[in-house]
């Protein structure tokens, strides 16, 4: 069955620290991936997203994300965290080919300490 | 810079009563969606309508549930005798094209009592 996986719930690190936020998929062909953040009580909104092509994406607020297809993995990184990083992300896939349909990973929830 | 915005940004109603949330996509997109999160979970595909017509839905998608491009700007979702597991966040989004990007709003929280 496809499937959007992201493993931790919950992760906490301090601030300037580096973070790694995973997400697994399973699909039978690369889907087009994206990563969203919502902070409490917000909307969603798209930090990143790949299609093809080089397989580091950039995004704003200074995350990246690599795509390994030997591993169907989308992981999101940053270098440095800061506090206003703290909110919940959420890995997402749409099936190439023109599919609508947008499938969530469950969410982790980044806790920024000082 | 465009975006998908929804109105209200919260509901509350009685059950059993019928609620209409609206949605104003982005101006030159053509798909739009609507998606739930029931609170601590995860965000749920309802809906998504191309050309006036739905072109596909989720099994949570059932017959108290519709939607609608009343005219030009506006998409609704109509949820016709409300329960109390209605209640959650029902976000909107749009895209240009099929299969690519999503924008979504900001969401309404509706709360069933």
């Amino acid at each position: 069955a496809q499937s959007v996986t992201q493993p931790d719930i919950h992760i906490t690190v301090s601030e300037g620290a580096s973070l790694e936020l995973r997400c697994n998929y399973s699909y039978g062909a690369t889907p087009y991936l994206f990563w969203y953040v919502q902070s409490p009580g917000q909307g969603l909104q798209l930090l990143l997203k790949y299609f093809s092509g080089d397989t580091l994406v950039q995004g704003i607020k200074g995350f990246e994300a690599e795509f390994k297809r030997s591993q169907s993995s989308f992981n999101l990184r940053k270098p440095s965290v800061h506090w206003s990083d703290a909110a919940e992300y959420f890995c997402a896939v749409v099936p190439s080919g023109g599919y609508q349909k947008v499938t969530f990973g469950t969410g982790t929830k980044l806790q920024v300490i000082p | 810079e465009p975006e998908v915005t929804q109105t209200p940004s919260h509901q509350v109603t009685q059950m059993g009563q019928e609620v209409i949330l609206r949605c104003v996509p982005i101006s030159n997109h053509l798909y739009f969606y609507w998606y739930r999160q029931i609170l601590g979970q995860k965000v749920e595909f309802l809906v998504s309508f191309y050309n006036n017509e739905i072109s596909e839905k989720s099994e949570i998608f059932d017959d108290q549930f519709s939607v609608e491009r009343p005219d030009g700007s506006n998409f609704t979702l109509k949820i016709r005798s409300t329960k109390l597991e209605d209640s959650a966040m029902y976000f909107c989004a749009s895209s240009e094209v099929s299969g690519t990007e999503q924008f979504f709003g900001p969401g309404t929280r509706l709360t069933v009592l």
